[in-house]
């Protein structure tokens, strides 16, 4: 089974830190995803990567960045949190070509910025 | 832009009863991937059911089934004899398949929590 490790389950953090969210992934899957789930919004996409060092932003970019150094790992960064980021973080992983290759998701972070 | 809509916030059930969960989506695309998946408290989400939109039949995975109506742009989710275990949150989801079906991403609907009631 594929397998998609979140760092953290629950984060707390004050306004202005730098904060890093780690994902982990042991499938050797090309493709990683950062989603960020609000009530009545469903689930929107931060950034995503496609190769180690390559990333594309998503619908909702601003405020965030992220490293894919390693296959494996993929990290979202809130360069200055800030308290509309309190959420919660799903990080996902896929392989490209077979386009109904499901997405397979970590077990979310639930961030609050205080 | 593609946009997934789930109209129903909330919906409950009677444990054993049947319930169909809606989903519409915008796309001007002809082939397209769709899905459901499900969110339990454990915030694991998990798939419930996929569709290529270039077949006909519509899919089914054991007491989950869809019912696919391209012209429409509808993709519902009917869960028969529901059990306690289904409560959770069910978010349809929408992938085009040119484009970013090499990258895998994903457009998501606002989610529907369902409740079972024993």
């Amino acid at each position: 089974d594929v397998k998609v490790t979140q760092s953290s389950r629950y984060l707390v953090k004050r306004t202005g830190e730098k904060v890093f969210l780690e994902c982990v992934q042991d499938m050797d899957h090309e493709n990683m995803f950062w989603y960020r789930q609000d009530p009545g919004l469903g689930l929107r996409l931060i950034y995503f990567s496609y190769d180690v060092k390559m990333k594309e932003k998503g619908d909702i970019p601003e405020g965030y960045s992220v490293s894919r150094e390693k296959k494996e790992r993929f990290s979202l960064i809130l360069e200055s949190a800030s308290t509309n980021q309190t959420s919660m973080y799903l990080c996902a992983s896929t392989s490209p070509g077979l386009g109904n290759s499901p997405l397979h998701f970590g077990n979310g972070t639930r961030l609050t910025v205080t | 832009a593609q946009t997934v809509t789930q109209s129903q916030p909330e919906m409950s059930v009677q444990e054993a009863e049947t319930v169909t969960l809606s989903c519409t989506y915008d796309t001007s695309e002809s082939d397209y991937y769709l899905f459901w998946y499900k969110q339990p408290p454990s915030r694991q989400m998990i798939l419930v059911i996929r569709q290529e939109a270039y077949k006909q039949q519509n899919a089914t995975e054991n007491r989950f089934s869809v019912n696919f109506q391209k012209a429409a742009k509808s993709f519902s989710l009917k869960i028969s004899d529901s059990q306690l275990g289904d409560a959770a949150m069910y978010f349809c989801a929408y992938r085009p398949f040119h484009g970013s079906s090499n990258t895998g991403k994903l457009i998501f609907g606002q989610g529907t929590t369902l409740q079972v009631k024993p």
